[in-house]
């Protein structure tokens, strides 16, 4: 069964900072590979995905990820935030064929001015 | 086109009560999930349902139903209300065929045990 760990409940940063949150996950199949974030009194909106082709990723507003099958990970990145930033962010994987994605416990990024 | 619409957004109940909670897909998916947020827990899987069948079920009581009808719109119920029931629920959408696991999420449904 596939599992995905964030490591860091929380990080805090300065705006302008750069910033990387970290997602493994365990799986023996091939997978697709998920970042969504969350804002306050919001659902979850996809950020970006990784379904097959180049490993890199990027979303629309600055981040990206890059999967890693050898290490199991697929760590999240912007080289400079924005207080606008400040939100939880969610690891998901999902396993070739399978409906439902596992999640992860989320990673709560805090921007201070 | 439309994002993931759920009803209420938020509501207050005692325990004891029942609660019925509403979710509309996006136009033309055909899956409806439904997730249980809390800050202890994080997100968990509820149930699925794909064309009125329920196709995947987590692990929660039995006080936890839902059923989708013909036009893809899903309720769940709540029944028996306990406090620990006080969450954020969440509903996603997808086209439930050839899945990549990719989901749209609705703003949630918060609710409030006393």
């Amino acid at each position: 069964a596939q599992s995905v760990t964030q490591l860091d409940s929380q990080v805090p940063v300065f705006e302008e900072a750069p910033v990387e949150l970290r997602c493994n996950y365990s799986s023996s199949v091939s997978v697709y590979l998920f970042w969504y974030v969350q804002y306050p009194n919001q659902g979850l909106q996809l950020l970006l995905k990784y379904l097959s082709g180049s490993t890199l990723v990027e979303s629309i507003n600055g981040f990206e990820a890059e999967f890693n099958k050898s290490q199991t990970s697929f760590h999240l990145r912007k080289p400079s935030v924005h207080i606008s930033d400040t939100a939880e962010y969610f690891c998901a994987v999902s396993e070739g064929g399978s409906y439902i994605p596992t999640f992860g416990r989320g990673t709560s990024l805090i921007v201070h001015p | 086109k439309a994002g993931v619409t759920q009803t209420p957004r938020y509501l207050i109940k005692t325990r004891g009560q029942q609660v019925t909670l509403s979710c509309s897909p996006i136009s033309g998916h055909r899956s409806v999930s439904w997730y249980q947020q809390t800050p202890g827990q994080g997100l968990q899987f509820l149930f699925e349902y794909f064309s009125e069948t329920q196709r995947n079920k987590g692990n929660f009581p039995g006080r936890f139903s839902g059923r989708q009808f013909s036009n893809s719109r899903s309720e769940m119920n709540v029944s028996t209300l306990e406090l620990g029931d006080s969450a954020l629920y969440l509903c996603a959408s997808s086209l439930g065929r050839a899945s990549t696991g990719e989901l749209f999420f609705g703003e949630g449904s918060r609710l409030t045990v006393l």
